[in-house]
């Protein structure tokens, strides 16, 4: 089941924050977060694991709610090397990872 | 570290041919998973393998098939091309872990256009 992503794009001048979000209909073992540039490859952000630990980036953070099976990626002072396509990716019981559709995230001078 | 080598990486086939990539995985990365990804979306599963076996499979058709080799190299076949094949294909090397605590990492992608 392919997870859903709010909202698909949003607009930012630099220094504004954003909050993407990630939601599934099943039962999450971890959320992985990817970011792809235009005609480049996605490129990993962040794994958040059941229990609370984050491993990635240090200038982005997240959030993942087991319970409401949701996940949250913040980007606070965004800046213009930000810009991209956000993906969040739902890790199966059977070990592969399932994207969303993503979200397009322009930072603006 | 070459990371994750894909090859070709721009390819034009003609409807009803037949097309393989080729993938070479991050040094230390037994599995290889590959993605579909048309203009605009997401990344779409087709399969993933690990010691030379299928071991996942998204809803694909059985027009497209796979290997992995010793090495973890891995291979992606398309058989009987149809334009709606047209999309970046990319192929993603990790260690296999089922909880999801590592890191995938994608190479280049190969785009491949069916006329």
């Amino acid at each position: 089941q392919q997870p859903v992503q709010s909202p698909q794009a949003v607009i930012l001048r630099e220094g504004e924050d954003a909050v993407i979000n990630c939601s599934s209909s099943k039962a999450l073992y971890s959320v992985h977060w990817y970011r792809q540039k235009h005609g480049e490859a996605p490129v990993f952000l962040m794994i958040l694991l059941k229990g609370g630990e984050q491993k990635g980036h240090e200038k982005i953070s997240a959030s993942f709610n087991e319970k409401k099976q949701q996940s949250s990626l913040y980007l606070t002072a965004s800046q213009l090397s930000y810009s991209g396509t956000y993906f969040c990716g739902t890790h199966s019981i059977q070990g592969n990872l399932i994207f969303g559709k993503g979200t397009k995230l322009s930072v603006k001078p | 570290d070459a990371g994750v080598t894909q090859s070709p990486t721009h390819l034009i086939k003609t409807r009803g041919q037949q097309v393989t990539l080729r993938c070479s995985p991050k040094s230390g990365h037994d599995t290889v998973s590959w993605y579909q990804q048309a203009l605009g979306q997401g990344p779409q599963f087709i399969f993933q393998y690990y010691e030379e076996e299928e071991r996942q499979r998204g809803n694909f058709p059985d027009r497209f098939s796979g290997h992995q080799f010793p090495n973890y190299s891995s291979e992606l076949n398309v058989n009987a091309l149809l334009l709606g094949d047209s999309a970046l294909y990319l192929c993603a090397s990790s260690v296999l872990d089922r909880m999801g605590n590592t890191e995938a990492f994608f190479g280049q992608g190969t785009r491949l256009t069916v006329v």
